[in-house]
């Protein structure tokens, strides 16, 4: 079946400007995450929903970045007034149930780029 | 989080077996180790995961002493298709995976 979705693979945008990153996880997976990559780095987990609701959001950065999934499937993460230090890599994961013996499965991310 | 410690880069030609040996001294009791694999422009994507002594699959083993101080990732007959980056990641109840920079691993003809 279809592996995890994300739109758009790349977005170039001003400082200041607001974006809208979209993830379709695996049909049936509960479970989804938002990771960023920064050049170099591994990915660092942002947030993780079960279903319709956030169940961890400690890893967003600061009240700039906002992520929904209102009728837990497809996701979208949110950032307002972007700033040249959100350029990165986001990708999106799924997973069947959350369960820690899950595996993640990954997206190819959506190359971020803020002038 | 437990930290793990790996190679930033290890050179390999086509044909040979590529171990990679990643460090984890302050392993928890119920860590498991687990081993992504990331080529460039792709997301990250699970490779093998073990709890102690050896677990093979299909795509690599991975060898766990008994101490479970280190583990080591081994990919027999690399090709130049198995370039890419490789993470070694301890979890327990988290859904949290935490990945390190990772293990550069470069395929040459």
């Amino acid at each position: 079946g279809a592996g995890v979705s994300q739109t758009p693979s790349n977005k170039v945008t001003e400082k200041g400007k607001y974006v809208e990153l979209r993830c379709d996880p695996i049909s049936g997976h509960t479970a989804l995450y938002w990771y960023r990559q920064s050049l170099g780095q591994g990915p660092e987990f942002l947030i993780y929903f079960q279903g319709t609701g956030a169940a961890d959001d400690s890893g967003l950065p600061n009240d700039r970045f906002f992520a929904v999934r209102p009728e837990g499937s497809v996701s979208t993460l949110k950032i307002q007034r972007t700033e040249r230090g959100d350029s990165a890599v986001y990708l999106c994961a799924s997973s069947f149930s959350g369960a820690r013996s899950d595996t993640q499965y990954f997206g190819p991310g959506t190359r971020l780029t803020v002038l | 989080l437990a930290k793990t410690t790996q190679p930033i880069s290890m050179d390999s030609y086509e044909g040979q077996e590529v171990n990679i040996t990643c460090s984890h001294n302050n392993i928890a009791t119920n860590d498991y180790i687990t081993w992504y694999q990331q080529f460039p422009s792709q997301g990250p994507r699970f490779i093998i995961q073990g709890y102690k002594t050896k677990v093979t699959n299909e795509v690599a083993s991975l060898f766990i002493p008994a101490d479970r101080k280190s583990s080591t990732l081994s990919l027999p007959r690399v090709s130049l298709s198995d370039t890419a980056v490789y993470y070694c990641l301890l979890g327990s109840n988290d859904y949290k995976l935490s990945f390190g920079a990772g293990t550069t691993v470069t395929v040459r003809a």
